[in-house]
């Protein structure tokens, strides 16, 4: 079975512009979430997709969006690109469950597979 | 909220020593947790999980008990190796009306030195 993955693996953009990056993950996995990774404020939730619909949502500005195909595949994308957004971006991919059974005691357990991940400088 | 707090090191050790790596977590719900691995240039990779208290996750040597009295997860290794250099994250998975959670600790990075 692939695994997940993310293209492109780098990327070098100068401030002001914006970036797209996408997410393919394992099939059958329909939740897709992204985080940035930097060495100074680890590793942050930016969001989750589940079923094409954004489910949760980390503190980042709205400049950070994304948004899922009904293949599963996520991109995500950041406009008006700040220095401060270098990162290495994290995209996970998980089975996704609906409410009902996220709610039961000892459900099943969803753990996240991880790319490779793609590596942004902005310039 | 949801938290998980780990040792941040970086824990330096020699080859074939004991290596436990704290992580204590507050959550609501029906938590699991999971100790992911960072090698350098990669992903994270998940190396063990545990689903409920008292399970016991293991792998590659790797072992963690889910303590839920004293709401921790310490990652344990009888001896280490040079190829455990890596970073180590402890995170929980949590549920509530909306989905699900993923919180992860800060991470810890290893050194092995031969």
């Amino acid at each position: 079975k692939a695994g997940v993955t993310q293209t492109p693996r780098y990327l070098i953009k100068t401030r002001g512009q914006q970036v797209t990056l996408s997410c393919s993950p394992i099939s059958g996995h329909r939740s897709v979430s992204w985080y940035q990774q930097t060495p100074g404020q680890g590793l942050q939730f930016l969001f989750e997709y589940f079923s094409e619909t954004q489910r949760n949502k980390g503190n980042f500005p709205g400049r950070f969006s994304g948004r899922q195909f009904s293949n599963s595949r996520s991109e995500m994308n950041v406009s008006t690109l700040e220095l401060g957004d270098s990162a290495l971006y994290l995209c996970a991919s998980s089975l996704g469950f609906g409410r009902s059974a996220l709610l039961t005691s000892g459900g099943p357990s969803d753990e996240q597979f991880f790319g490779p991940g793609t590596r942004l400088t902005v310039l | 909220g949801d938290s998980v707090t780990q040792m941040e090191g970086p824990v330096t050790l020699s080859e074939e020593a004991f290596l436990t790596i704290n992580c204590t977590y507050t959550a609501t719900g029906y938590p699991s947790l999971f100790w992911y691995v960072q090698y350098p240039g990669e992903g994270l990779q998940l190396l063990l999980k545990a689903t409920k208290a008292d399970d016991k996750g293991s792998n590659k040597g790797f072992e963690a008990t889910y303590r839920k009295e004293t709401t921790s997860f310490h990652l344990e290794k009888g001896s280490v190796q040079v190829s455990d250099s890596a970073v180590y994250f402890c995170a929980l998975s949590d549920r509530d009306n909306y989905g699900q959670n993923f919180v992860f600790g800060p991470g810890t990075r290893l050194s092995v030195l031969p």
